[in-house]
Formats: structure tokens, C-alpha cells, sequence
């Protein structure tokens, strides 16, 4: 339900430029996960996170448990990074159970 | 090292008729997940599992809907008779143990029910 929520839905973005995803908690959460969605269906894990930062190539995300939210942020957009973004919180209540936002539709454009 | 797979790719229904969906997750992960995925929308847990298990099914539909997982490697999820709302992608993922286990998924089953 609304226990995950992203934001924005949608975003398209020029080659080249940045942006920022977002995704709020109303459920206490102790890790959250990134992931990738790419036109095929395939999902793909980007980041596994406990409170605190971690960078990738491109892709760098953090989340703060104290304030419930976690970000990804993408420089430089490559039309490969084109996709549906999900977050997914790990509720503290529940060990292992992973609970899956909306998601953002990305598309990067020439 | 293998991913998540999963079978079949498609399923074809007509209301009614029952289904199955078959997962071997990557071995050595205790862990394993049903998800349901509607067009547009991001997955919703049915169930999941810890080696054989049942941990959490609350959000599987017990009328119509069964998952095993009975010697807590591949698992198989059916439905017994579809509905059209049952339309949706059926993923599978898994994990392992530790403090830093990321969740993998299988293609996924898509399934029109007509």
C-alpha cells in the first residue's frame, strides 16, 4: 500500500544531466534495496543499504533510517539507464520481508 | 553462478483453468519470494519462505492460490482456477544469509488470463 512511496512517478531526463529519486517510509525500516527494471522486464539489484551512503559508477544512494527516506541519485544519464526504478524496505517487524514501492519510470533522451 | 529461474517464460488461460509456476532460486539461498506484478505497478509479496517454511502468506489469495516449497530448494506456486485479475507477471527472487544479502529475481512467468 502507501507503506513505500516514490516519487516522482515519471521523470524524463536529457543525456548528460542529473536527478535525483526519491522513496519516503511509513514503516520502520532497517535496509533497503535499488532496482532496476529495464523495457524487458528484468529486474536488476542496484544497491544494498543500511543507514549510510554507497556509490556505484554513476549511481550513488543513501538512506537515512532516522527520517524514513532513501535516495538514488544518477549523474551523467546514459539512454541505458532508461527504465523503472523500485525501492524496497525491509520492514524491522518483519525480518526478510521486503516491501516494494510504485515506481519511478526514467526515460533519458538524446 | 546461476541466477534465479524460472518457468514457464508465458502462460495462456482461459478463466477457470489452473496454472502453475515453477522457481529454483540460486543455490545456497535460504530465502525465497513469490511476487505478483501487475502491468505498471511494482511487486506485491504473496509469500515467501525460509528453506521450507511458509514465513509470511498473508497476502496470498488461500482460495485459489498455493505455494510449496518442500525441500527448501525449488518451489512451484499455482493457481487453481484464474481469474482475470490474476493477470500480472509472477516473479521469483531469492536471497541468502548474512549481513549483506541482496535479493535476486528470475525473469518471471507472464500470465494473461483471457
Amino acid at each position: 500500500g502507501d507503506q513505500v512511496k516514490q516519487s516522482p512517478s515519471a521523470l524524463s531526463l536529457q543525456e548528460g544531466t542529473n536527478s535525483a529519486l526519491r522513496c519516503n517510509f511509513s514503516i520502520a525500516t532497517t535496509t533497503v534495496q535499488w532496482f532496476l527494471q529495464n523495457p524487458r522486464g528484468s529486474l536488476m539489484n542496484l544497491f544494498y543499504l543500511v543507514p549510510g551512503t554507497k556509490e556505484n559508477g554513476r549511481l550513488k544512494s543513501t538512506f537515512n533510517s532516522k527520517e524514513s527516506y532513501s535516495t538514488l541519485h544518477i549523474r551523467d544519464a546514459q539512454l541505458e539507464d532508461s527504465g523503472t526504478y523500485f525501492c524496497a524496505a525491509e520492514r524491522a517487524s518483519s525480518f526478510s520481508k521486503l516491501v516494494f514501492g510504485q515506481g519511478t519510470s526514467l526515460s533519458v533522451v538524446p | 553462478e546461476a541466477g534465479v529461474t524460472q518457468s514457464p517464460r508465458y502462460a495462456v488461460l482461459q478463466e477457470g483453468q489452473a496454472v502453475s509456476f515453477w522457481c529454483d532460486p540460486i543455490s545456497g539461498h535460504d530465502t525465497l519470494y513469490w511476487y505478483q506484478q501487475p502491468r505498471d505497478q511494482g511487486p506485491q509479496l504473496l509469500v515467501y519462505f525460509r528453506d521450507e517454511a511458509v514465513i509470511d502468506n498473508s497476502q496470498l489469495p488461500s482460495d485459489r492460490f498455493s505455494a510449496v516449497r518442500p525441500k527448501g530448494t525449488n518451489s512451484t506456486l499455482k493457481i487453481q482456477s484464474a481469474k482475470q485479475g490474476d493477470t500480472a507477471t509472477y516473479l521469483c527472487a531469492s536471497r541468502g544469509q548474512g549481513s549483506n544479502e541482496r535479493l535476486f529475481f528470475g525473469h518471471g512467468t507472464k500470465l494473461s488470463v483471457l
